[in-house]
């Protein structure tokens, strides 16, 4: 069955380190992937999205990258500050047809310590 | 730029109740998206609108919920009866044509 697989558990960063979150997939075939942010009590927010093409991509501190031959992508934040503590969701479009809602992982609760 | 609109943000129900939820999308939005999202969980997918038609709704116990988008703008979810299993927040999400969804607040609902 089609799974994605996040750090279930949370992280715990000091400030100014990178943090760096895992998404793992199994039977899909993604065109695209992205990486949402989620604080409490709000929708999820867009940060990134890689196409199944790219190798990684960047924006600010943020650094996404897409492995297909590993399944896997992984979601960097350098220069961390406490402001980055959220939930961040990790989420697939599977390829072909005109539906494109998204899958989502269970997320990652990341904190960054002061 | 209006972000994508939901109310009420709160509602709590008996089970066997009906509720009905309503979202504003970002104004030209044409794609549509219900989630639902159970505590601790991801979002996942009840239903996804391209203007008023329905593009998928594989995932949507048809049973129990209903949606429609008339006019191909605001929206309307609802569950008729509820159930205990079907506390969780709904949310909302708009898109145009550039992959990235805008989400709205979101829901709680609320099924004693």
């Amino acid at each position: 069955s089609q799974k994605i697989e996040q750090n279930s558990e949370a992280l715990n960063i000091q400030e100014g380190k990178t943090a760096t979150l895992t998404c793992n997939y199994t039977n899909y075939s993604p065109a695209y992937l992205q990486w949402y942010r989620q604080d409490p009590g709000r929708g999820p927010v867009f940060l990134l999205l890689i196409r199944e093409n790219e190798k990684e991509k960047r924006k600010e501190r943020l650094k996404v990258t897409f492995d297909t031959t590993l399944k896997q992508s992984l979601f960097h934040i350098t220069a961390s500050q406490p402001a980055d503590s959220a939930t961040y969701l990790c989420a697939l479009v599977s390829t072909g047809g005109g539906a494109d809602g998204l899958t989502f992982g269970k997320g990652t609760h990341l904190i960054i310590q002061p | 730029e209006a972000g994508v609109a939901q109310s009420p943000r709160y509602k709590i129900i008996e089970k066997r109740q009906s509720v009905a939820f309503w979202c504003n999308p970002i104004s030209g939005h044409a794609t549509l998206y219900w989630y639902q999202q159970i505590l601790g969980q991801g979002p996942k997918l009840l239903i996804q609108f391209q203007n008023n038609g329905v593009v998928d709704d594989s995932q949507l116990p048809k049973d129990r919920f209903s949606a429609e988008r008339l006019k191909g703008v605001d929206s309307t979810l609802k569950i008729q009866p509820a159930k205990l299993e079907d506390s969780a927040v709904y949310l909302c999400a708009s898109s145009s044509n550039t992959d990235e969804q805008y989400f709205g607040p979101g829901t709680r609902l609320t099924v004693t």
